[in-house]
């Protein structure tokens, strides 16, 4: 078992670019979210899913757009990068639901210049 | 208002010596969980332990124990004997039901064990 896998582990953009920030689980978990680590700020939510085609905003969201085609992948994409957007992203995937242990990637640290 | 509130921001203590990190978190369930995440300085974010608001029992693993009290809403957590590997930002979280599947995370305490 991988479990939760995100690449790449850093990247680097100009303003105004987008990318897709990629996240892939292997423990068959129904549940996966985005988060972003900002300092002094602990984790903050961005999109979270609850089963395969199904999305839904976190507390964040803006800037930033989700899909999960299937259970296993659940990427991220920026769709015009800004500084504000500088931080380093978690993925994280559970079984169920609120109640289940979350599960994190090793994370992906942007930059925006 | 911050729902879990890690008033520590940065602790340091020498080798061998015990230390308790302080977790104090706010909400109107009566179902919720609590959580405890280890971050060292490598960056990836390591599950320690998972408690439901029922169960009131203190958890002890190894060198690590927890102490969960409703009446003062906290969740404190102990190392005993620290090492240097006990290094690193420990994160308290609060999951609840009406929480449209978010984890609260407190600001994270950052441990520096001195050899």
């Amino acid at each position: 078992n991988a479990g939760v896998t995100q690449t790449p582990k850093f990247q680097v953009l100009k303003t105004g670019q987008s990318m897709t920030l990629q996240c892939a689980q292997d423990m068959n978990h129904e549940y996966m979210s985005w988060y972003r680590q900002d300092p002094g700020m602990g984790l903050r939510l961005i999109h979270y899913s609850v089963g395969a085609g199904i999305t839904d905003q976190g507390e964040v969201p803006n800037g930033y757009n989700v899909s999960r085609s299937t259970t296993e992948d659940f990427p991220l994409r920026l769709l015009s990068a800004a500084p504000s957007q500088t931080s380093v992203y978690f993925c994280a995937s559970s079984y169920g639901s609120w109640r289940d242990t979350q599960y994190f990637g090793p994370g992906t640290r942007l930059t925006v210049l | 208002a911050q729902k879990v509130t890690q008033a520590q921001t940065e602790i340091s203590v020498v080798e061998k010596e015990d230390v308790t990190l302080d977790c104090v978190y706010e909400t109107r369930d009566t179902t919720y969980y609590l959580f405890w995440y280890k971050q060292p300085p490598s960056g990836e974010l390591v599950f320690l332990i998972r408690r439901n608001s029922f169960d009131e029992q203190n958890e002890i693993s190894g060198r690590y124990s927890w102490n969960f009290q409703k009446s003062t809403s906290s969740f404190n957590f102990t190392i005993t004997a620290s090492q240097v590997v006990d290094s690193a930002v420990y994160f308290c979280a609060l999951s609840e039901r009406t929480g449209a599947n978010n984890l609260f995370f407190g600001t994270g305490t950052r441990l520096t064990v001195i050899p």
